[in-house]
């Protein structure tokens, strides 16, 4: 059974601590995203990658990083974590972008204090 | 820039009435839309597609360019459709290859 897996269901973490999200895929796809999913907001987009090495910013990457050094692997990190980042983090795979649809993982659910 | 609109939080019918979860667009190129599901407790998951013309669990989505809208609808609610749904946008002539999300519609079907 092909699958996005992130390594974490549920993390707490401190106030300006710097964390990190990873999620692999085994599908070979070329493109994986990050969202963050928030009541009332749905999945925004924070960052996505194409290719190894390659990263381009969605709607909300402001207090984000992402790195992508090997095709499978896509890591989020968040630089000095803050109390707004709270949230569920949603890691996903296609191999068309999106036009074929995403793979999602099951997402690892965030909480800064 | 391209926005996805789910005018209700929440939709609550009963086990076998119709149901209808809305989904509104705004973008002027050619969309390719879809409805994605998660259960409680699972992982988001693709329902369906417009290119594909199909039907997954009894619902249907139509493409209406006009009304600029691709509503989800099924006539005979089940329990089991009891669920967050999301309406999904993908560009499919420029190159931004992700996917803008709406806010959600929960369905509660009461039995």
């Amino acid at each position: 059974d092909v699958k996005v897996t992130q390594s974490s269901r549920y993390l707490v973490k401190r106030t300006g601590e710097k964390v990190f999200l990873e999620c692999v895929q085994d599908m070979d796809h070329e493109n994986m995203f990050w969202y963050r999913q928030d009541p009332g907001l749905g999945l925004r987009l924070i960052y996505f990658s194409y290719d190894v090495k390659m990263k381009e910013k969605g709607d909300i990457p402001e207090g984000y990083s992402v790195s992508r050094e090997k095709k499978e692997r896509f890591s989020l990190i968040l630089e000095s974590a803050s109390t707004n980042q709270t949230s569920m983090y949603l890691c996903a795979s296609s191999s068309l972008g999106g036009a074929n649809g995403y793979t999602f993982g099951s997402g690892t659910r965030l909480t800064v204090v | 820039a391209q926005r996805v609109t789910q005018p209700e939080k929440l939709l609550s019918v009963f086990k076998g009435a119709p149901v209808e979860l809305k989904c509104n667009y705004s973008y002027s190129g050619s969309p390719e839309l879809f409805w994605y599901v998660q259960y409680s407790r699972q992982r988001l998951q693709l329902l369906l597609r417009h290119i594909s013309r199909e039907s997954i669990k009894g619902f249907t989505a139509d493409l209406n360019k006009g009304e600029t809208s691709f509503h989800l609808k099924k006539p005979f609610a089940q329990e089991e459709d009891s669920a967050m749904y999301y309406c999904a946008l993908y560009r499919m002539d420029t190159g931004r290859r992700a996917l803008t999300f709406g806010s959600g519609t929960r369905l509660q079907v009461q039995p």
